[in-house]
């Protein structure tokens, strides 16, 4: 099994300020095979980015996800009211596909 | 545009049979590359996978869970569903089905599963 640990679990910014989220594998996942999602209560998540780096449709620029082997960083350039939110990685490089624990984006 | 739409029984008894249906419309089941999945989201905690299946039938489940859960798809119906056996209070959860090309892009809302006597 593949384990999927994002750090940190909650991160405390403001409004207009660059979130960086990280999501670490515990063995090499094919970038290919690495997506973010953002859920926000009482809703199901969303897609952000699959293949680590790309945006899913409608997704605003300001998201990027960067990363490869065992290290992907999910950024936020700058933080919109809406983006306050819990952010998950996972991954379908194994039979066994998996998620991160998540991150949770909270307004300072 | 395809939409997922989850219903089944809301409150399970202990030791029974969970069962979810998740309907599929503005698209057929059959088209693409696609994985029919189900995940689910205990109460305050993070997302599990629970297995997929395609639309030949084939399938895949998560090896905590593989010996109670069967996920079969109806493509007359254009549906699939979720069953899981001897359910215990660990099982209560919103239930999501999704669909997976390369990540899970359409989402059902969820349906919320209790398990209780």
């Amino acid at each position: 099994e593949i384990v999927l640990t994002q750090s940190p679990g909650t991160l405390s910014l403001s409004p207009g300020e660059r979130a960086t989220l990280s999501c670490r594998a515990s063995q090499s996942v094919s970038s290919s095979f690495l997506a973010w999602y953002q859920q926000k209560p009482g809703q199901a998540p969303r897609l952000l980015m699959y293949g680590a780096s790309s945006r899913a449709t409608g997704i605003p620029d300001r998201f990027s996800g960067s990363g490869s082997g065992t290290d992907f960083t999910l950024t936020i350039s700058r933080l919109e009211p809406e983006d306050f939110a819990v952010y998950y990685c996972q991954q379908f490089g194994s039979t066994l596909w998996t998620f991160g624990q998540g991150t949770k984006v909270e307004i300072k | 545009q395809l939409q997922l739409k989850e219903s089944g029984s809301g409150l399970v008894k202990p030791s029974q049979t969970l069962s979810l249906t998740c309907a599929v419309s503005g698209g057929s089941i059959s088209s693409g590359p696609y994985s029919w999945t189900w995940i689910r989201q205990p109460p305050g905690k993070g997302l599990e996978w629970i297995g997929h299946v395609y639309p030949s039938g084939s399938f895949s489940y998560n090896p905590s869970l593989k010996r109670r859960v069967t996920i079969s798809v109806d493509k007359s119906k254009n549906q699939f569903s979720l069953k899981l056996s001897s359910v215990t209070a660990a099982d209560t959860a919103v239930y999501f089905c999704a669909r997976a090309p390369d990540a899970f892009d359409v989402w059902g809302q969820g349906t919320t599963v209790t398990v209780s006597s």
